[in-house]
């Protein structure tokens, strides 16, 4: 049974910061990987979708990378404003007896203080 | 992307009575439906997955007695929480997915069982 982590629980930096997010999965038999953005009390934003074949993929500020022999992607956020301020959550699409489906982990909190 | 509508995006109702939970995909139809759960800074936990036309199967430790799915249309599922205590009171999101195409995800139901 796939799972998924997500390290740290939360990150708070001031504006400006780079930073990085963590996920890790420990089923590397992967379709793929997508990285998500939750606002509160709201549902998702996808921001980044990283095939199994694929090794990162970027969308302006943010960078995503997938090491899936190691079970691990990394997302990268750029310049931090505080618009950024919200969960981002991973998920991994992999194979399992009842078909595909997502695995989500528990989040990071990310807060960017201006 | 997609559009996907829920409706409501929130209820508030007394222990014991049923909620009627509507997801649409707007533009494009939807041949599997997802329902996930989300409690209070937890990550989302898929519930149930539907084909249409077809019974819902649902996860492990999910009542289906309880959690009524219906996926009568391409375009429309819906999720009916019978008989709702307050530990039902969660954030519920649905998923649907054209073929093996991106799955998308709603804005969310909030239900507050009282």
């Amino acid at each position: 049974k796939q799972e998924v982590t997500q390290i740290p629980a939360a990150l708070s930096v001031p504006e400006g910061e780079n930073l990085v997010l963590n996920c890790s999965f420990t089923d590397s038999a992967i379709y793929n990987l997508q990285w998500f953005r939750q606002d509160p009390g709201k549902g998702l934003t996808s921001l980044l979708l990283i095939q199994s074949s694929q090794r990162e993929q970027t969308s302006g500020r943010l960078n995503a990378s997938l090491d899936k022999s190691s079970g691990r992607s990394t997302l990268y956020i750029a310049a931090s404003q505080p618009g950024d301020s919200a969960t981002y959550l991973c998920a991994v699409k992999s194979m399992e007896t009842s078909g595909s489906r997502l695995t989500f982990g528990e989040g990071t909190q990310l807060t960017v203080n201006p | 992307g997609a559009v996907v509508s829920q409706h409501p995006s929130w209820v508030i109702c007394k222990s014991g009575t049923s909620v009627k939970i509507e997801c649409r995909s707007l533009d494009f139809q939807a041949t599997t439906m997802f329902w996930y759960r989300q409690f209070p800074k937890q990550s989302l936990m898929l519930m149930a997955t539907s084909n249409e036309g077809s019974k819902a199967t649902y996860e492990q430790g999910v009542e289906k007695d309880k959690f009524l799915i219906n996926h009568a249309s391409l375009t429309l599922s819906t999720l009916t929480v019978t008989s709702a205590h307050p530990e039902d009171s969660s954030f519920y999101i649905c998923s649907p997915k054209q073929g093996q195409e991106t799955q998308y995800f709603g804005p969310g139901t909030r239900l507050l069982v009282l």
